[in-house]
């Protein structure tokens, strides 16, 4: 089955304790990205990969970091969160040009 | 990447046709325009896509008008399950770059 994995689902850590969420897709995708949703902001995009080792900053990447070792892997780094990192997160995935974004479902942070 | 103008929320009875409507003034020649569902606290799903006059699936039906600077998405007969949250992306590729925006807010009452 097609599908992107996100973990953990949820989460509440503290404020300055670095963390990683983990994302992965089976489906041979060259493009993936991490978006951040919060209330009355929709969804905004994080970091994006066109490719292995090939990442670019989306419209809010403060605070975040990225990596693309392997192809089926893109783990979002909180090196120190703070409290204002509290959303849901969501890891996706795409073939390429013009192609269905696969969505996984998603990982619910709260930094306390 | 274009820019994309969407009404922020709309309310239907169940059993109506629902048409929401995308603007999109500076899309361009390659671009392709795609509707994208989210119901809460899930990953927004596919929905259809278009570059040009009319599609339909068996979800919904894309009206593209012979400019593209607009899109029409429309759900016939929706049910309450329809509830939810529907994007308008305009560009040529999918995977990266991409402005989902705040989306359009449906509500689906009895």
């Amino acid at each position: 089955e097609a599908q992107v994995t996100q973990n953990p689902r949820y989460l509440i850590t503290v404020t300055g304790k670095k963390l990683t969420v983990t994302c992965s897709q089976n489906m041979n995708h060259e493009y993936m990205s991490w978006y951040r949703q919060d209330p009355g902001l929709g969804l905004r995009q994080i970091y994006y990969s066109m490719n292995v080792e090939v990442t670019d900053k989306g419209d809010v990447p403060e605070g975040y970091k990225v990596s693309r070792k392997e192809k089926r892997n893109f783990p979002l780094i909180l090196e120190s969160p703070s409290p204002n990192q509290t959303s849901l997160y969501f890891c996706a995935s795409s073939e390429g040009s013009g192609n269905t974004i696969y969505f996984g479902e998603g990982s619910w942070l709260t930094v306390v | 990447l274009a820019k994309t103008t969407q009404p922020i929320s709309m309310d239907s009875y169940e059993g109506q046709e629902v048409n929401i409507t995308c603007s999109h003034n500076n899309i361009a020649t390659n671009d392709y325009i795609t509707w994208y569902q989210q119901f809460p606290s899930q990953g927004p799903r596919f929905i259809i896509q278009g570059y040009k006059t009319k599609v339909t699936n068996e979800v919904a039906s894309l009206f593209i008008p012979a400019d593209r600077k607009s899109s029409t998405l429309s759900l016939p007969r929706v049910s309450l399950s329809d509830t939810a949250v529907y994007y308008c992306l305009v560009g040529e590729y999918s995977g990266y770059a991409l402005n989902f925006g705040k989306g359009t807010s449906l509500l689906v009452t009895p």
